[in-house]
């Protein structure tokens, strides 16, 4: 079965550039997560999606940045302006099922994002 | 609220020592358990899990049981291989299916 897959797995940018981030979950899974690592740092939940429909986007900084969810596949994280406190890792993670229903999180390699 | 406090890194043991890292939670309800592992470069990997109070997870020699008097889910292992060099972390879930992290703890395994 293949994993959660995410790219880029490097990037650079200067601040105030705009950047997005893929992520294909595994088949199947009907909710899908995306987590700020900053270095040194536990992961941090920005949003939550249930197949197409956002569940939880309350640490999402909305002003700069925004995700979706066509077709309740695929993701893509974007940050636009870009600031020098958003250099971190960007994980996705997948689960089969999530709603009210605790489910093992898969996670994918990450996006290293770096701020110059 | 939810929240993971685990012990502070890094930890640098010598092949074949036996591992503890600490952990404990604050939650309300009845969260389930869990311990990732990040490997240099990768993502985070499932450890091990434990759903209920008294549960036992283990996984390559991990374990790790679930208190729910002491609020605690520790990481243990008899002996440690260079190959388990890595950052663990500790998370709990709870109603819907959010994941609380802790700050990881980084162990280096010498051989």
């Amino acid at each position: 079965e293949a994993g959660v897959a995410q790219s880029p797995r490097y990037k650079i940018i200067e601040k105030r550039q705009s950047v997005a981030f893929w992520c294909n979950p595994i088949s199947g899974h009907a909710t899908l997560y995306w987590y700020q690592q900053i270095l040194g740092q536990g992961p941090k939940l920005l949003i939550q999606f249930q197949n197409n429909g956002v569940v939880d986007d309350s640490q999402l900084p909305k002003d700069r940045f925004s995700a979706e969810r066509l077709k309740g596949v695929d993701s893509t994280l974007k940050i636009q302006p870009a600031k020098l406190e958003d250099s971190a890792v960007y994980l996705c993670a997948s689960s089969l099922v999530g709603g009210s229903h605790i489910d093992t999180q898969y996670f994918g390699p990450g996006t290293r994002l770096t701020v110059l | 609220g939810n929240s993971v406090t685990q012990m502070e890194g890094p930890v640098t043991l010598s092949e074949e020592a036996f591992l503890t890292i600490n952990c404990t939670y604050t939650a309300t309800g009845y969260p389930s358990l869990f311990w990732y592992v990040q490997y240099p470069g990768e993502g985070l990997q499932l450890l091990l899990k434990a759903t209920k109070a008294d549960d036992k997870g283990s996984n390559k020699g991990f374990e790790a049981t679930y208190r729910k008097e002491t609020t605690s889910f520790h990481l243990e292992k008899g002996s440690v291989q260079v190959s388990d060099s890595a950052v663990y972390f500790c998370a709990l879930s709870n109603t819907g299916n959010q994941f609380y992290f802790g700050t990881g703890t980084s162990l280096t395994v010498i051989p």
